[in-house]
């Protein structure tokens, strides 16, 4: 039974720059989270999607960006990086939007330049 | 808003030792919560969760009971292991009738190392 996936493991980028962070949920989940951690930190809620459209959104400038395709799989858009925006992404996947427990992938580490 | 509050840290023990992370949160209704693990260079991992209060929730020699009126979630373990050293995060679910319900929020994390 597949866990989360997230692609890639590590990235770089400069400041200004886009960048696309993507995940694919367990095997039968169809909803999808990202949080985003900061060294040190607890990870903090980005957005979460369903039926290929957002249904919650933390609180977080729309430089970030979201998208989830048929199959489930989303992608993660930031836009204009900002030194700040270093940090680790964490896709979480669950059955329905709303259901409590949530599963983690291991996470894209972003740093930005 | 919903937060968590979790004991500073870090926490350094010796192997079989007793083990308490103190969480305690704020939210209305009755949230879920978790305890959540991350081994270094990891992802999160679901270590136990309770649903309604006086739930015991328990995983691998761990323990939390939810304590609607302390609103407290405490962390404990009779014996630690080396095996155990990581970080600890205690995270709430809204109440599933609010708007936070499906959303997790975290507190800040505890370090725990324990030693031969």
């Amino acid at each position: 039974d597949a866990g989360v996936t997230q692609s890639p493991t590590h990235l770089i980028k400069t400041r200004g720059q886009q960048v696309t962070l993507r995940c694919s949920p367990k095997s039968g989940h169809d909803t999808v989270s990202w949080y985003q951690q900061a060294l040190g930190q607890g990870p903090q809620f980005i957005f979460q999607y369903y039926e290929e459209e957002e249904r919650q959104r933390g609180n977080f400038p729309d430089r970030f960006s979201g998208h989830q395709f048929p199959n489930y799989s989303s992608e993660l858009n930031v836009n204009a990086l900002l030194l700040g925006d270093s940090a680790l992404y964490l896709c979480a996947s669950s059955l329905v939007p709303r259901q409590e427990t949530q599963y983690f992938g291991p996470g894209t580490r972003l740093l930005v330049l | 808003g919903d937060s968590v509050t979790q004991m500073e840290g870090p926490v350094t023990l010796s192997e079989e030792a007793f083990l308490t992370i103190n969480c305690t949160y704020t939210a209305t209704g009755y949230p879920s919560l978790f305890w959540y693990v991350q081994y270094p260079g990891e992802g999160l991992q679901l270590l136990l969760k309770a649903t309604k209060a006086d739930d015991k929730g328990s995983n691998k020699g761990f323990e939390a009971t939810y304590r609607k009126e302390t609103t407290s979630f405490h962390l404990e373990k009779g014996s630690v292991q080396v095996s155990d050293s990581a970080v600890y995060f205690c995270a709430l679910s809204g109440d599933a009738g609010g708007t936070s319900y499906g959303k997790l929020t975290f507190g800040q994390g505890t370090i725990l190392t324990v030693h031969p």
